[in-house]
């Protein structure tokens, strides 16, 4: 089955800071690996998407993410925190077995100081 | 606007007594599934369906039942709820299941259970 862990449930770093939130997964085939950002009072929605087209993926509000297979990570970047960023961050996994079995890591909240 | 609706957005009952959490989506969407989101837990998947009067258990099932006689509506039914039920409750949907699809969500039901 496949699992992913994410590492720090806080992060903190200062307005126009370099944001890196870790992700590492577990998957014996070929995974989809996902970001989703929740804001405060809101549901999730989507960041950014990996499947397998390019292992540099861009995704909303300028952040990206690398998959690098030899790590299992999937680590999110940005190069420049701004203070709308702070939110919980959820790195999740999916395989194709028929259906949608998305399974969430633990989050990461992401603070931003002045 | 396409959306998935949830009611209530929030909601304080006491044990035992039986509650239903309703969700529709207006985006003619095949899937849909509940998770519930407790601190340092992430999200757990309670139960999915992949079309009308197809349903599955997910993670954490106990407690919990779901009926979808329409494709968009999925109500999540706690029979007789207990203060371990507890949580923040989120409905989603996404179009014919695979490993890669995107899950759109609703902005969640926050449950207390006295």
């Amino acid at each position: 089955a496949q699992s992913v862990t994410q590492l720090g449930s806080h992060v903190s770093v200062s307005e126009g800071a370099l944001v890196l939130l870790r992700c590492n997964y577990s998957s014996s085939v070929p995974p989809y690996l996902f970001w989703y950002v929740q804001y405060p009072n809101q549901g999730l929605q989507l960041l950014l998407k990996y499947t397998s087209a390019a292992t540099l993926v861009k995704g909303i509000n300028g952040f990206e993410a690398e998959f690098k297979k030899s790590e299992t990570s999937f680590h999110l970047t940005k190069p420049s925190a701004h203070m709308s960023d702070a939110a919980e961050y959820f790195c999740a996994v999916s395989v194709d077995t028929g259906f949608q079995k998305l399974v969430f890591g633990t989050g990461t909240r992401l603070l931003v100081s002045p | 606007e396409a959306q998935v609706t949830q009611n209530p957005r929030y909601l304080i009952t006491v044990t035992g007594k039986k509650l239903t959490v309703t969700c529709s989506q207006n985006m003619n969407h095949e899937y849909m599934s509940w998770y519930r989101q407790d601190p340092g837990l992430g999200l757990r998947q309670i139960y999915y369906s992949m079309n009308v009067e197809v349903t599955d258990k997910g993670d954490v099932p106990e407690g919990y039942k779901v009926s979808r006689k329409e494709k968009r509506n999925f109500p999540l039914i706690l029979e007789s709820p207990s203060p371990n039920q507890t949580s923040l409750y989120f409905c989603a949907s996404s179009f014919i299941p695979s490993g890669a699809n995107v899950l759109t969500f609703g902005a969640g039901s926050r449950l207390t259970v006295l």
